[in-house]
């Protein structure tokens, strides 16, 4: 089955303890992009990668790291997390292929830094 | 810079009602159009898209026309059920913008909840 899968789902940690959310895809994409979704404000990009050790970043960057040393992972990295990243994440991949816009979706991980 | 503006929810209807859920975007290009979808619990799915103005997106009941003149994708649905009650999310794509990385510019998402 395809399938965007993130780990952990759920999360609940302390301010300055580092974090890794991880992401792997089995559709051979080549575009892997990570998002937090806050009320109102809808989903704004963190970064993304276009291919194996590619990345970049996107509206929201400060406080994340990413790497991306195989095609399928893509793991987020909160070096300290802060109360502000309190947040739902969502990892998306896609075939890099212009406007067709169908990216596909993890099922969220919700975190809360104390 | 590209943006999505959705009309703020919840939006709360009877089962069987006409549900609209406006979108109106701006962006520096042509971009594509889509509407996503996001069930209680899970992470967003693609409903249906529109690739240029004029075109007509459908999926499930749903539809939207890209109006290039009213720069709008509103969506549109004759007669909802319970199973529809989600968030929807109105997203434009536009690779001639600056930010080509970002694939999608989303707007703020619109709840609906259908009553039995």
């Amino acid at each position: 089955e395809a399938q965007v899968t993130q780990n952990p789902r759920y999360l609940i940690t302390v301010t300055g303890k580092k974090l890794t959310v991880t992401c792997s895809q089995n559709m051979n994409h080549e575009y892997m992009s990570w998002y937090r979704q806050d009320p109102g404000l809808g989903l704004r990009q963190i970064y993304y990668s276009m291919n194996v050790e590619v990345t970049d970043k996107g509206d929201v960057p400060e406080g994340y790291k990413v790497s991306r040393k195989e095609k399928r992972n893509f793991p987020l990295i909160l070096e300290s997390p802060s109360p502000n990243q309190t947040s739902l994440y969502f990892c998306a991949s896609s075939l890099w292929t212009g406007n067709t816009g169908e990216l596909f979706f993890g099922e969220g991980s919700r975190l809360t830094v104390l | 810079g590209n943006s999505v503006t959705q009309m703020e929810g919840p939006v709360t209807l009877s089962e069987e009602a006409f549900l609209t859920i406006n979108c109106t975007y701006t962006a520096t290009g042509y971009p594509s159009l889509f509407w996503y979808v996001q069930y209680p619990g899970e992470g967003l799915q693609l409903l249906l898209k529109a690739t240029k103005a004029d075109d007509k997106g459908s999926n499930k009941g749903f539809e939207a026309t890209y109006r290039k003149e009213t720069t709008s994708f509103h969506l549109e649905k004759g007669s909802v059920q319970v199973s529809d009650s989600a968030v929807y999310f109105c997203a434009l794509s536009d690779l001639s913008s600056d930010n080509a990385g970002n694939m999608l510019t989303f707007g703020g998402g619109t709840r609906l909840m259908v009553k039995p």
